[in-house]
């Protein structure tokens, strides 16, 4: 069965560090979303990608987040610099380009800031 | 801005008892409802999605129904068992002119005791 895959699972970093999330679609999904979900809340979204473009990045703190879909395939969810708040569960999710619109989910990064 | 609302925030309930989740939202111009599962640390398991034109949709023991003119939808479990221990979490697509959005409740921590 066609799953999202993430990695890493976890992380461990340190303020001020960079990190990296990698994202891989579930093949032939032409949408992609960033999510963060803080314990104990819904999942928020960051980014949304069509293809390679971002259509929506409204809730994406830009000045230290960013993120990628160069060949509209895989993605990258960068942080520089981490910040405490940042700690959350870091999910991915696609879907394909219907008005259906069902979302499939990955297993998430949870991320842990010291 | 569309709000979801699920009630009870959590839930313990003896094995084998039928029960019900509530899920509540503000804007009913949507496109459909999602009913999810979340197991402690992991990513999000889609369970039942009810298209805007439709009142119900059946999986095994769940029954999710949607009523969209009063914002509400309920997630029916049929002789619950332990391994229904998980948050349950609803969300609702909006359109954004070009755009679907995807907005999250914070969930029904649901536990079924042996």
């Amino acid at each position: 069965e066609a799953e999202v895959a993430q990695s890493p699972r976890y992380k461990i970093t340190e303020k001020s560090q960079a990190v990296a999330f990698w994202c891989d679609p579930i093949s032939g999904h032409a949408t992609l979303y960033w999510y963060r979900q803080i314990l104990g809340q819904g999942p928020e979204l960051l980014v949304q990608f069509q293809d390679e473009s971002v259509v929506d990045d409204s809730q994406l703190p830009k000045d230290r987040f960013s993120a990628e879909r160069l060949k509209g395939v895989d993605s990258t969810l960068k942080i520089q610099p981490a910040e405490l708040g940042d700690s959350a569960m870091y999910l991915c999710a696609s879907s394909m380009r219907s008005s259906y619109n069902e979302q499939f989910f990955g297993p998430g990064t949870r991320l842990t800031v010291l | 801005k569309q709000e979801v609302t699920q009630i009870p925030a959590a839930l313990s309930v003896p094995e084998g008892e039928n029960l019900v989740l509530n899920c509540s939202f503000t804007d009913s111009a949507i496109y459909n409802l999602q009913w999810f599962r979340q197991d402690p640390g992991k990513g999000l398991t889609s369970l039942l999605l009810i298209q805007s034109s439709q009142r119900e949709q059946t999986s095994g023991r769940l029954n999710a129904s949607l009523d969209k003119s009063s914002g509400r939808s309920t997630l029916y479990i049929a002789a619950s068992q332990p391994g229904d221990s998980a948050t349950y979490l609803c969300a609702v697509t909006n359109s954004g002119g070009s755009n679907y959005k995807l907005t999250f409740g914070k969930g029904t921590l649901l536990t079924v005791n042996p």
